[in-house]
């Protein structure tokens, strides 16, 4: 069956370093998403991308890339973590006018 | 894209009717209005969408108001695998990537 998937699920790192979240999708979906969500409260976009070699910044796309080379995967880059970006992120894909399918989530946490 | 209101929270007795309200005052003609719902830290997950005609799955039914400017969702018969925190959100359509989840509404249904 195809699905979307995210690694780590977990991942604890120091302020300062790079980190690399995995999203891959097997729907050949075009539209990819990334969002964060802090305790307690919704989902907020961070980046998205419409296509290979295609990325749009979202709300809170201060501190994050991305990047699209295939249709399959959007890994999404914190370039020097932060504590502030400590957060559950999620990845999501869709097609056109179907909804969106979420990824299980990545728990991060900068010390 | 139109923000939306929800209540913080509401109880729901098992096996009766759950009913959702959603403000989206705002809300421009070519914008749906999505349903989502968060169990327990996991992924989204897609419930239902409308523009203007009421609409029913086998999740859920979705009531918009004539002028649009709010929707009900309602869970017939509410079971304890219910109990989420529910997102309404409004947008053009899933290719829109620029849509907000507020905090949504907290549903805990209760024997």
């Amino acid at each position: 069956d195809a699905e979307i998937t995210q690694s780590p699920r977990h991942k604890i790192t120091e302020t300062g370093r790079q980190v690399t979240l995995a999203c891959h999708q097997t729907w050949n979906h075009n539209n990819m998403f990334w969002y964060r969500q802090d305790l307690g409260h919704g989902l907020r976009l961070i980046h998205y991308s419409y296509g290979v070699q295609d990325t749009n910044k979202g709300e809170v796309s201060d501190g994050y890339s991305v990047s699209r080379s295939n249709t399959e995967d959007l890994p999404l880059t914190l370039e020097s973590a932060a504590s502030s970006q400590t957060s559950v992120y999620f990845c999501a894909s869709s097609d056109t006018q179907e909804t969106q399918y979420f990824g299980p989530g990545t728990r991060l946490l900068v010390l | 894209d139109a923000k939306t209101t929800q209540p913080p929270s509401m109880d729901c007795a098992e096996g009766r009717a759950a009913n959702l309200p959603c403000n989206h005052s705002t809300i421009s003609g070519n914008e749906y209005v999505y349903w989502y719902r968060q169990i327990h830290s996991q992924g989204p997950q897609y419930i239902i969408h409308g523009l203007k005609n009421n609409e029913t799955n086998e999740m859920a039914s979705l009531i918009i108001t004539e002028d649009r400017k709010s929707s009900t969702l309602i869970l017939p018969h509410a079971t304890l695998r219910d109990t989420a925190v529910y997102y309404c959100i409004v947008r053009v359509n899933a290719n829109a990537g620029k849509s907000t989840f507020g905090d949504g509404t907290t549903l805990t249904v209760k024997p």
